[in-house]
């Protein structure tokens, strides 16, 4: 099985912040991860496929870069919508996904 | 725009057979993609349980294999999930979602199914 750790499990940041997660998996995934971001009772959605293409309608503060088995998330100049709980997904070998980064208001 | 709808019970009891359809709308499930469920325990994160494609060619989480049955209709643009020998652990919200056999760009709202008796 691919693991996926996320660091770190909980972020603090001010609207305006620029701000970075990560994820690691625990062998190469070459580019196969996706992101997505979850709201509290909705489902996930997506935002950044093949590491680092934005997914339509996605805004472009939103980045992803990396490749192997380091892989971030970036959010620049951070908005009141964009606070939530964000998943990395691997899908070189079946699919799994990360523990999670809940994005909190300072 | 594709929509995903689960239905199926909220509550199930232990030993007994989880079953959930997922109403495809706006697309035909016959043009392509493959279909998975995904699930998640309440406060933890998501498990991807496995996918099928039209043709009713499936992949499952290895995990999860030996109780899942994952089934295509496509007269009726639907799919199933079956899940056998629930136990509580298997209490998750169950989300349906359009699978590129890679990422998966459109889910639907989710159903909490509860296991307990």
């Amino acid at each position: 099985d691919i693991q996926m750790t996320q660091s770190p499990s909980t972020l603090s940041a001010s609207v305006g912040d620029r701000v970075t997660i990560t994820c690691r998996a625990s062998q190469s995934i070459t580019n196969w991860l996706a992101w997505y971001q979850q709201k509290p009772g909705k489902a996930p959605k997506l935002l950044i496929y093949k590491a680092s293409s934005l997914e339509n309608g996605v805004p472009s503060r939103f980045s992803g870069s990396g490749s192997g088995t380091d892989f971030t998330l970036t959010i620049s100049n951070l908005q009141p919508d964009d606070f939530a709980t964000y998943y990395c997904q691997q899908y070189n070998t079946y699919s799994t996904f990360g523990q999670g980064t809940k994005l909190e208001i300072k | 725009q594709v929509q995903l709808q689960e239905s199926g019970p909220g509550l199930v009891k232990p030993s007994e057979t989880l079953s959930l359809t997922c109403n495809v709308s706006a697309y035909s499930i016959s043009r392509g993609y493959y279909w998975g469920w995904i699930r998640q325990p309440p406060g933890k994160g998501l498990e991807w349980i496995g996918s099928v494609y039209h043709s009713g060619t499936t992949y499952y989480n290895p995990s999860l294999k030996s109780r899942v049955t994952i089934s295509v209709d496509t007269s009726k643009n639907q799919f199933s999930l079956k899940l056998t020998s629930v136990t509580a652990a298997d209490t998750a919200v169950y989300y349906c979602a359009r699978d590129n056999l890679s990422w998966f760009d459109s889910w639907g709202q989710g159903n909490l199914v509860t296991v307990s008796s």
